[in-house]
């Protein structure tokens, strides 16, 4: 049974570009949370999908947005990319009413230069 | 806002030590409280949880008491390896308005033990 993917595995984009980030959740999960990761910091929470609807969200701008589809994957999009974007990005994924045990993906290192 | 602090690192200890990392909270209302474990090279895995005030959360020889009275959830050890040198991080979640939970992680601790 394979865990969380994230795809790609790192990603180099330039000032002001946009970036499409990918999980697909542990077979049987149907809630995807993302977050950002800077070097040496704890993640922080950027925001929940649950029945393909954005749950909760953490204190990022607009420019962070998600979507999750039927077979309960999420794509994580930032536009207008900043040098302070450049940090690992974690995609985490529950049981139904089991929200607190989250399954870590392996992330997404994001470069931006 | 809900925050977590939990102690600076890195801890270095010998092999057979005991283990302490503080970890302590704010937050509103009732959080679940967690530490999660990050191994070299490898993603972010749950260690223990506790869901309410007193209960204990144990697992792999760590153990974490929810402590309402003073906002901790204090990582202990008895007698640490060299296979738990990763970084700890002291979490908490609440429920939202909108179904779904606020996540907060602290910094993370850096342990290393040598042999």
């Amino acid at each position: 049974d394979a865990g969380v993917t994230q795809s790609p595995t790192h990603l180099i984009k330039t000032r002001g570009q946009q970036v499409t980030l990918r999980c697909s959740p542990k077979s049987g999960h149907d809630t995807v949370s993302w977050y950002q990761q800077a070097l040496g910091q704890g993640p922080q929470f950027i925001f929940q999908y649950y029945e393909e609807e954005e749950r909760q969200r953490g204190n990022f701008p607009d420019r962070f947005s998600g979507h999750q589809f039927p077979n309960y994957s999420s794509e994580l999009n930032v536009n207008a990319l900043l040098l302070g974007d450049s940090a690992l990005y974690l995609c985490a994924s529950s049981l139904p009413g089991g929200l607190w045990e989250q399954y870590f993906g392996p992330g997404t290192r994001l470069t931006v230069t | 806002g809900n925050s977590v602090t939990q102690m600076e690192g890195p801890v270095t200890l010998s092999e057979e030590a005991f283990l302490t990392i503080n970890c302590t909270y704010t937050a509103t209302g009732y959080p679940s409280l967690f530490w999660y474990v990050q191994y070299p090279g490898e993603g972010l895995q749950l260690l223990l949880k506790a869901t309410k005030a007193d209960d204990k959360g144990s697992n792999k020889g760590f153990e974490a008491t929810y402590r309402k009275e003073t906002t901790s959830f204090h990582l202990e050890k008895g007698s640490v390896q060299v296979s738990d040198s990763a970084v700890y991080f002291c979490a908490l979640s609440d429920e939202g308005d909108n179904y779904g939970q606020n996540f907060v992680f602290g910094p993370g601790t850096r342990l290393s033990v040598l042999p």
